[in-house]
C-alpha cells in the first residue's frame, strides 16, 4: 500500500511568488491535514480537509489556502511568499476524522530566497 | 488554548542505556488525546502511540513504554535498552476530541544514541 505522497520534495521560490504543494493521501483515506515545520516555530497546524471541505484552520494568514479534490488529493497554496515561509510542509492522511492514527508524508521543503 | 512542552531539547545517551523523554501538556478540554511521533532524518512523522484522557494505564510496546499521569499533566516516553536506530526527533502532541485532527505539537526532543 503506497504511503502519503507529497510533491515536489524540494522547491526554491523567490519572495513575492506563489507556490502550490500537492499531497496524495493513502488510498481510501478521506482526511488530509497540513502542517508547517520551522526551526523557530516548530510544527504548526495549517488546515484539515475532509470530503472536500475545510474542517479546521490554524492561525495562519490568508496567504495560506488549500483545497481537497473528490479523489481526496489535496493542494495547498501560498501566495506572495515571504522569507519566513521557508519550511518543511507536511501532509497527513487518515481514513476519517475519528481515526486515531495519522500517516505523514516526507514533506515538501520550501525555500524562499 | 492548548500547549505541549518538551523541556528537553537534546538528549544523548550511550547505546543500551534507558532514556525518558518528558512531555507536559496544558488544555482546558476534559476529553483530549495525547500522541507521540518519531521523526527520523527522512522527515516523515511516524506515529508511535495515542492515549485518550480517560485512560491512564501505562502502556508497553516492546522497548517502548509510556507513563500518562493526569494529575501532573504529563505523558512521558521511555525507551529501554536504546539502539542507534532510535536516534530521531521525538514529538509529543495533543488533540481535542475526535482524535488526530488539529494536533498541537511540542517543540520536540532530539535523541542521539551513541554507539
Amino acid at each position: 500500500k503506497a504511503g502519503v505522497t507529497q510533491t515536489p520534495r524540494y522547491l526554491i521560490k523567490t519572495r513575492g511568488q506563489q507556490v502550490t504543494l500537492s499531497c496524495s493521501p493513502i488510498s481510501g483515506h478521506r482526511s488530509v491535514s497540513w502542517y508547517q515545520q520551522t526551526p523557530g516555530q516548530g510544527l504548526q497546524f495549517l488546515f484539515e480537509y475532509f470530503s472536500e471541505t475545510q474542517r479546521n484552520k490554524g492561525n495562519f494568514p490568508g496567504r495560506f489556502s488549500g483545497r481537497q479534490f473528490s479523489n481526496s488529493r489535496s493542494e495547498m497554496n501560498v501566495s506572495t511568499l515571504e522569507l519566513g515561509d521557508s519550511a518543511l510542509y507536511l501532509c497527513a492522511s487518515s481514513p476519517d476524522r475519528l481515526n486515531t492514527e495519522a500517516f505523514f508524508g516526507q514533506g515538501t521543503r520550501l525555500t524562499v530566497v | 488554548a492548548q500547549k505541549v512542552t518538551q523541556a528537553q531539547t537534546e538528549i544523548s545517551v550511550v547505546e543500551k542505556e534507558d532514556v525518558t523523554l518528558d512531555c507536559v501538556y496544558e488544555t482546558r478540554d476534559t476529553t483530549y488525546y495525547l500522541f507521540w511521533y518519531k521523526q527520523p532524518p527522512s522527515g516523515e512523522l511516524v506515529f508511535l502511540i495515542r492515549r485518550n484522557s480517560f485512560d491512564e494505564q501505562n502502556e508497553i510496546s516492546g522497548r517502548y513504554s509510556w507513563n500518562f499521569q493526569k494529575s501532573t499533566s504529563s505523558f512521558n516516553f521511555t525507551i529501554t535498552a536504546s539502539q542507534v536506530v532510535d536516534s530521531a526527533v521525538y514529538f509529543c502532541a495533543l488533540s481535542p476530541n475526535f482524535g488526530n485532527e488539529k494536533l498541537t505539537f511540542g517543540t520536540g526532543t532530539r535523541l542521539t544514541i551513541i554507539p
